[in-house]
């Protein structure tokens, strides 16, 4: 069964840089797939962030790309999101979640979702 | 980037009902479309993947169509268990995006 928990802190700054990290078990990522993080605005729908590669190719989200890094590390079995100078825009809850079939594709497996409430 | 319109935003069913929800998008992105169902507090669950796939584990009264921009998500007797807010996405580019979502309540 794949599972994935995200962690971080649940307060950040304005203007500070946002870290999240999922941890994942069930599945080993270096076995394929590209593995995304997708964002809620409270009461708001979904948006994809970004997602990466096992080999560390990534793909973001045009809107997000000047202030988004996502990584990975395979031998601790996680990839982590970081998101510099946030605003309270960037309120949401953060999920990660597996996409199969492509880097784009259907998120089969999802956390449980973190929130980050961003505000001084 | 592909903007993704649903149709309703919300719908009001009673249990038994068939139920449709519409999702268009703004160019064609062939069969690359996916639909969610989302609960209160918890994170989205994949239903239906390149627009007729039922996932594994979905029940089967859950069922997709459509291709090019025009797509539907069927349900063809509604469980108390399907209130929920539904969503779809677009995995045919990156960045993948998401409708608006429908709401769904009881009636």
């Amino acid at each position: 069964q794949v599972q994935l928990q995200e962690s971080g802190p649940g307060l950040v700054k304005p203007s500070e840089t946002l870290s999240l990290s999922c941890a994942v078990s069930g599945y080993s990522i270096s076995s394929g797939f590209y593995w995304g993080w997708i964002r809620q605005p409270p009461g708001k729908g979904l948006e994809c962030i970004g997602s990466i590669y096992h080999s560390g190719r990534t793909y973001y989200n045009p809107s997000l790309k000047s202030r988004v890094t996502i990584s990975v590390d395979t031998s601790r079995n996680q990839f982590s999101l970081k998101l510099s100078s946030v605003t309270a825009a960037d309120t949401a809850v953060y999920y990660c979640a597996r996409h199969f079939r492509a880097a784009a594709g259907p998120l089969d497996y999802w956390g449980q979702g973190t929130l980050v409430t961003v505000s001084s | 980037d592909i903007q993704m319109t649903q149709s309703p935003s919300a719908l009001s069913a009673s249990v038994g009902d068939r139920v449709t929800i519409t999702c268009r998008a703004s160019q064609s992105i062939s069969s690359y479309l996916n639909w969610y169902q989302q609960k209160p507090g918890k994170a989205p669950k994949l239903l239906i993947y390149a627009a007729s796939s039922l996932q594994s584990g979905v029940p089967s009264r859950f069922s997709g169509s459509g291709s090019g921009t025009d797509f539907t998500l069927t349900i063809s007797s509604l469980q108390p268990e399907d209130f929920a807010t539904y969503y779809c996405q677009q995995s045919n580019s990156s960045p993948s995006t998401f409708g608006q979502g429908t709401r769904l309540e009881i009636k």
